[in-house]
Formats: structure tokens, sequence, C-alpha cells
């Protein structure tokens, strides 16, 4: 059974600030490693994912930064914006191909302070 | 491109009753996944479908719960009887195919089990 840890368990960050949230996970995992984004009412929506050939991927604000022999990856969001207040899930593929499946950690709530 | 649609959107049951939530995945996604949320957690896989064919369902309680994809598009999960522990949110999601393809997700059936 994959484990998935996320860190902080919930964060406050001031307008213009930098939010960093990181995932840790303990078995072997494929394919790729995404950040979700939820907001209240909604279901998840994808925010970002990172493939394990490369350690770092740039989309705009947010960066994902991956380091696959601590089984870690974490998310920046750079220049915060109360838009981005919401609940963040990472997610780990186990098993690859077809009956690859993601298992989810339990999320961190960020808070943009106007 | 229209999303993910599930309905209803909100339920109230009595424990012991049965419940069904129905799910339309984004036309021409193979794959459909049924995940429960729990307040304060992140979604957890009950059943993965391959076209109308299951691909896991090793944590779907089944004594209580099913679930069918008839012709590989629409999907309903029930579940008979209901029980406290189950008030959770429903969400359905598809992808392209399985294996690495973004999980687009449905806004989720509330469900509230007194």
């Amino acid at each position: 059974q994959q484990q998935v840890k996320q860190s902080p368990q919930s964060l406050i960050v001031q307008k213009g600030g930098i939010s960093i949230i990181n995932c840790a996970y303990e078995n072997t995992a494929f394919d790729y490693f995404p950040w979700y984004q939820q907001f209240p009412g909604k279901g998840p929506a994808l925010l970002i994912a990172i493939r394990p050939d490369v350690s770092e991927k740039k989309e705009g604000r947010f960066t994902i930064s991956f380091n696959k022999s601590a089984k870690q990856f974490s998310l920046h969001i750079m220049d915060s914006q109360p838009g981005d207040s919401a609940t963040y899930f990472c997610a780990v593929p186990t098993r690859a191909g077809a009956n690859s499946k993601l298992t989810f950690g339990k999320g961190i709530t960020l808070s943009v302070r106007p | 491109e229209a999303g993910v649609a599930q309905s209803p959107r909100y339920k109230i049951i009595e424990k012991r009753q049965s419940v069904a939530f129905w799910c339309n995945p984004i036309s021409g996604h193979a794959t459909l996944y049924w995940y429960q949320q729990i307040l304060g957690q992140g979604p957890k896989l009950l059943i993965q479908f391959q076209n109308n064919g299951v691909v896991d369902d090793s944590q779907l309680p089944k004594d209580r719960f099913s679930a069918e994809r008839l012709k590989g598009v629409d999907s309903t999960l029930k579940i008979q009887p209901a029980k406290l522990e189950d008030s959770a949110v429903y969400l359905c999601a598809s992808s392209l195919t399985a294996g690495g393809d973004t999980q687009y997700f449905g806004p989720g059936t509330r469900l509230t089990v007194l």
C-alpha cells in the first residue's frame, strides 16, 4: 500500500509571498507526479505534474521540484495570490501502465491573505 | 468540451437505506474512476474501469458497494445498505486512458447518512 505524506498540514501566506508544499512517498512509484488543486464544493483539478526523468518543471507561477532518490517532490507557488487559496493534494501513482492508480495525500489548506 | 457530470449533487439518507450516484465522463474517455473523499482527507480510489471492465476494485467495500459501467460510458455507484461512516463526497473522474493521463474530476456528490 502506497503511503503519501504532505507537509505542512496547513499554510498561511501573505499576498506576494512564496508558498511551499511538500510531498513524500514510501514505495516505488511510476509514470508521473501530479499536484491537484481543489476549491470548496468543486472536484480536484490538475494543477501541474512532472515526469520522473526531470528534476524540475515550471508553469507560470507554479514549480514542481522532484527528488527521486529521496522520494519527495514539492510545489512552489511564487507571488501567491488570494485566488490561490485552496486545498492542494499531491498524488503518487502505483503500478505502471494501464493498471496505474493514484494514491492521494491528505491535502494541505493554503490561505493567502490580502 | 463538457466536463465530467455527476448527479445528484447532494443526498441525505437514513442509515440502512440505499443510494445511487450517476456519472457521465468526458466523451471518449476510456477510463473512469470512483473516489470517496471523507472530510479533511484526500480522495481514495474505490473502483477503476477501463471501458466497461473493472481494473481495480481492491478498496471497494463489496458487501455494500457496487458499481457498473454499462456500454463503457456512464457509470453508477450504489451503496446498500448505507452506514454512518459512508458520509463523504463521492467523486467521479475520467481520463483518456489509464497510466499517466490526466484525471478530470466531476463536482462530486455529497452524501450525508443520518
